[in-house]
């Protein structure tokens, strides 16, 4: 059973740095078919893909928050970590992690449930 | 980046219904093509990918076309459960990119 869990902290302040965690099981970070990605959603708004770390450890970030943004994985540990940084009230939302299978031609079959960051100014 | 347009934002319509909502990418991403639904305090869900894929356990009233930059998503008949909103998102290179989403209302 493949299930994703995100944790981290549901309150930050502006200009500190959001270290958020997701932990995978019933598959490998390693496994070369599979990625995990960092999606945001604030309040009443649309999805935003942010950050994803391949099997190799190939990352890509979103265009415009690439420069704040730092995602890695500890495979023995099954944890993608997501950092960003000087974190701004525009930022809250609901962040997810979420598996990106290639035999679904790089889609997201499955999502943790989420966890919602508020930034207090 | 790939921008992704939905169309329309919204939608309204009763049980048994028959809708489609489009999705049009700035450039041509082939079928890498994913579609989501969310309903209100719930994760996405993956409803179809590579265009028209029926990811295992949707069912069949659902069907996805389309392929370079036109895209489509259809419910043949509207359910209770479907009143949701759907996402639609390129999988064909990095940074992902999804719609802004169609939100679908009895």
């Amino acid at each position: 059973q493949v299930t994703l869990k995100e944790s981290g902290p549901v309150l930050v302040k502006s200009t500190e740095t959001l270290t958020l965690t997701c932990t995978v099981s019933g598959f490998s970070l390693s496994n070369a078919r599979m990625g995990v990605s960092w999606i945001r959603q604030p309040p009443g708004k649309a999805l935003e893909w942010l950050a994803h770390i391949f099997s190799n450890d190939e990352k890509s970030y979103n265009t415009s928050l690439k420069s704040r943004l730092t995602i890695s994985k500890d495979t023995s540990k099954s944890q993608v970590i997501l950092t960003m940084t000087n974190m701004d009230p525009v930022d809250a939302a609901t962040y997810y992690c979420a598996r990106c299978n290639s035999g679904a031609y790089y889609g997201f079959d499955y999502w943790g449930q989420g966890t919602q960051v508020t930034v207090s100014s | 980046d790939i921008q992704m347009t939905q169309s329309p934002s919204s939608l309204s319509a009763s049980v048994g219904d028959g809708v489609t909502i489009t999705c049009r990418a700035s450039q041509s991403i082939s079928s890498y093509l994913n579609w989501y639904q969310q309903k209100p305090g719930t994760a996405p869900k993956l409803l179809i990918y590579a265009a028209s894929n029926l990811q295992s356990g949707v069912p069949s009233r659902f069907s996805g076309g389309g392929s370079g930059t036109h895209f489509t998503l259809t419910i043949s008949s509207l359910q209770p459960e479907d009143f949701a909103t759907y996402y639609c998102q390129q999988s064909y290179t990095t940074p992902r990119t999804f719609g802004q989403g169609t939100k679908v209302e009895i």
